[in-house]
């Protein structure tokens, strides 16, 4: 999987508590992504990021934050979980833009909330 | 409002066989499509990526074809196999944000024996 690493792969919390998931590549790309696929659904854009310390939100941002202090990491929190972010998330990675290069995946965070 | 739509939702064709998969988009101004294919419980792969001016790509058993005037793509699969069970996702880019797409919500595709 182009060298990506989601870790956990799979998590069961209970509602209220924080949640952190972590993605780690050793590509070495700029561009960093975290989506949520849900049945039904296209992949959802939570957050990215195109840089250390630079990020921006998606389309479902809403109770997620993330965080990227070195290049190989990725970090995506939901600080309070709730049962509709019970989902299976995905880190993507891509030299630039995820419209100009192709963008990999890693294998998927299943998450869910009790 | 930027939408990608795909056809059918799901799909059951018998080993062998040939099939056909469809995306309407809606992005505008185009950049490209991408087709993806996701076995279940792994992350999407790549499977072809068409511009503006292409309208066919191969790869291996998979063709796609693009008209960009009608907004359509097509994947069409050749002498189908096992191990062809996925979801397909459309991926349309936009010209003017190149650091965001917008995902179909794929088809699935299961082949039989």
């Amino acid at each position: 999987d182009a060298g990506i690493t989601q870790s956990p792969r799979h998590k069961v919390t209970e509602t209220g508590t924080p949640v952190t998931l972590r993605c780690h590549q050793t590509e070495n790309h700029r561009y960093m992504y975290w989506y949520r696929q849900d049945p039904g659904h296209g992949l959802r854009l939570i957050h990215y990021s195109y840089g250390v310390k630079d990020t921006d939100k998606g389309e479902v941002s809403d109770g997620y934050s993330v965080s990227r202090s070195k290049t190989e990491d990725f970090l995506l929190t939901l600080e309070s979980a709730t049962s509709s972010q019970t989902s299976v998330y995905f880190c993507a990675i891509s030299e630039s833009g995820q419209g100009a290069t192709e963008a990999f995946f890693g294998q998927g965070t299943r998450l869910t909330v009790v | 409002k930027n939408q990608v739509e795909q056809s059918p939702q799901s799909l059951i064709i018998l080993e062998g066989k040939n099939c056909t998969l469809q995306c309407n988009y809606t992005v505008s101004p185009f950049s490209n499509l991408r087709w993806y294919k996701q076995d279940t419980g792994r992350g999407p792969v790549s499977l072809t990526i068409m511009t503006f001016s292409e309208n066919t790509k191969s790869n291996g058993r998979y063709t796609a074809t693009l008209d960009a005037d009608t907004k359509q793509s097509s994947l069409h699969i050749t002498a189908s196999q096992l191990s062809d069970s996925a979801s397909y996702i459309c991926v349309v880019s936009e010209k003017t944000s190149y650091d965001k797409v917008i995902f179909g919500p794929g088809t699935s595709l299961s082949v039989i024996p």
